[in-house]
């Protein structure tokens, strides 16, 4: 079965660091991994995801996730980090097929906290 | 892009009474949907997938009789939770599938905060 980890609940970093929000996954075959940020109260906005191609995939607000096979990880980065970046962001994946059993699995969620 | 609508946004119901919340695939057409439910600071699980015009396939520990899902047509669907309870009170998000190719994507709503009291 197809599962994703984000190993913290929450990640602190000042403004104007650079942040990363981990996110490892199993998966049998190819995966397709999707990061998404919900804030309080809201749905989720999509940010980026990976299919296939180049490892390093860029997404909205300055986001990007690097896919790294040997290490099934796909973790989230953003050289510098914005208050408004403060968000609940979640992992998730799916497999590549069309099918009725094909669905997106979410991770926990890690809360990324950005201060002044 | 696609965009997928909920409606209510919030609703507060007493106990013992029952609500419903649609979602609606607002420019394609979505021939499966998901319902996610998310308790605070937590994530998302998904509680079922329906398919237009067939029954919503569950997820195991969800019931099916207090979860009521109607997809009706190829762009609207609806959850219904009966004799709602204070412990349903919770986050619900919709989701609509629709296939490119030989995939699909995947778009969320915004969500409905069900609130029973």
């Amino acid at each position: 079965a197809q599962s994703v980890a984000q190993p913290e609940d929450q990640v602190n970093v000042a403004e104007g660091n650079p942040l990363t929000v981990k996110c490892t996954y199993s998966v049998s075959g190819n995966p397709y991994l999707f990061w998404y940020v919900q804030y309080p109260n809201r749905g989720l906005q999509f940010l980026l995801k990976y299919i296939t191609g180049d490892n390093l995939v860029k997404g909205s607000y300055g986001f990007e996730a690097e896919f790294n096979k040997s290490q099934t990880s796909f973790h989230l980065k953003k050289p510098s980090a914005l208050v408004s970046d403060s968000a609940l962001y979640f992992c998730a994946v799916r497999d590549p097929g069309y099918s009725s059993a094909s669905k997106i699995i979410f991770g926990s969620g890690t809360r990324l906290s950005i201060r002044p | 892009g696609a965009v997928v609508s909920q409606h209510p946004s919030r609703v507060i119901c007493k106990s013992g009474t029952s609500v419903k919340i649609e979602c609606r695939s607002l420019d394609f057409q979505a021939t499966t949907m998901f319902w996610y439910r998310q308790f605070p600071k937590q994530s998302l699980m998904l509680m079922a997938t329906s398919n237009e015009g067939s029954k919503a396939t569950y997820e195991q520990g969800v019931e099916k009789d207090k979860f009521l899902i109607n997809h009706a047509s190829l762009t609207l669907s609806t959850l219904t939770v009966t004799s709602a309870h204070p412990e349903d009170s919770s986050f619900y998000i919709c989701s609509a599938r629709v296939r490119d190719r030989d995939s699909y994507e995947q778009y969320f709503g915004p969500g409905t905060r069900l609130t029973v009291t």
